[in-house]
C-alpha cells in the first residue's frame, strides 16, 4: 500500500484559510486521494477525494499535484469547528480488499480564536 | 434517518469477560467495517463485511469475531477480553468497495478492560 506523509499538528487562526499538505510520492496511478476528519471524541468523516483534477465542495478544496506526488486539503475560512485531526488516506483500485481505509497518523489541526 | 449507530457506548470489562458491540445503519449499505483506536494512533481495521453472510479479516483480526446476520447489523465479539483490547471501536458502512466510495462512521464505542 502506498504511504502517506503528513504533518503532526498545524495552527491556524479562525476565519483564516488553512492548506493542510500531503506526501504521497509512492502513488500509483489509479489510487484516489481521499481525506477524512477526526472531530475529539467522534468517528472520522469524509471530507473530500479526488483522483486527478482539482475537486471542490462545501467542506474544502482538494488540490492535487500534476505528478500526483502530493496533494493539499484547503478549507477557505477556518472556524472553531474546524478543530480536528486530518487524514490523507489513499485508496487503491484494487476491489478484493474490501474498500479498507488505512490510517496513519494524521495532522493534528488547532484552530485560535 | 439515524445513520450508523452504536452500542454501547461505554463499557467496562474484566479480563476475561466476553461482550458483543453492536453496529446498525439504516443506509441499505452493502459494507460495514470495525476499526479500533488506541491513543494517539489513527484507525486499524479489524474485521470487514462486503454483504450479509460475510465476512473477512482485517490487519488486526486476533482476539474478535464477527458477524453479520442481517444486512443492516454487525456485530463484533470479545469472547475473552483482554487489557490489550482496551481502545475505541468505530464502526463504518459504504455503499461499496470502490476507490470512490465514502464510509460513514459510528460514534465509537469505548472500551475499557481491567
Amino acid at each position: 500500500d502506498a504511504k502517506t506523509t503528513q504533518p503532526n499538528s498545524m495552527e491556524s487562526n479562525e476565519e483564516e484559510p488553512v492548506h493542510l499538505p500531503c506526501n504521497h510520492s509512492t502513488i500509483s496511478g489509479t489510487d484516489y486521494i481521499h481525506w477524512y476528519r477526526q472531530l475529539p471524541s467522534q468517528g472520522p468523516e469524509y471530507v473530500i477525494h479526488g483522483l486527478t483534477s482539482n475537486v471542490n465542495n462545501r467542506m474544502a478544496s482538494l488540490a492535487i499535484a500534476e505528478d500526483r506526488k502530493s496533494s493539499t486539503l484547503i478549507l477557505h475560512r477556518a472556524t472553531l469547528r474546524d478543530a480536528a485531526v486530518y487524514y490523507c488516506i489513499l485508496r487503491p483500485m484494487i476491489y478484493n480488499q474490501g474498500g479498507k481505509l488505512i490510517f496513519g497518523q494524521g495532522t493534528e489541526l488547532s484552530v485560535k480564536p | 434517518n439515524a445513520g450508523v449507530t452504536q452500542t454501547p457506548k461505554f463499557r467496562v470489562l474484566k479480563t476475561g469477560q466476553s461482550m458483543t458491540l453492536l453496529c446498525a445503519q439504516d443506509m441499505n449499505h452493502e459494507y460495514m467495517y470495525w476499526y479500533r483506536q488506541d491513543p494517539g494512533m489513527g484507525l486499524r481495521l479489524i474485521h470487514y463485511s462486503v454483504g450479509e453472510g460475510t465476512t473477512a479479516k482485517g490487519e488486526v483480526p486476533d482476539g474478535y469475531n464477527v458477524s453479520r446476520l442481517k444486512k443492516q447489523n454487525f456485530l463484533l465479539g470479545l469472547e475473552s477480553a483482554a487489557p490489550s483490547q482496551t481502545s475505541v471501536y468505530f464502526c463504518a458502512t459504504a455503499i461499496g468497495g470502490a476507490p470512490a466510495d465514502t464510509q460513514y462512521f459510528g460514534p465509537g464505542t469505548r472500551l475499557t478492560v481491567l
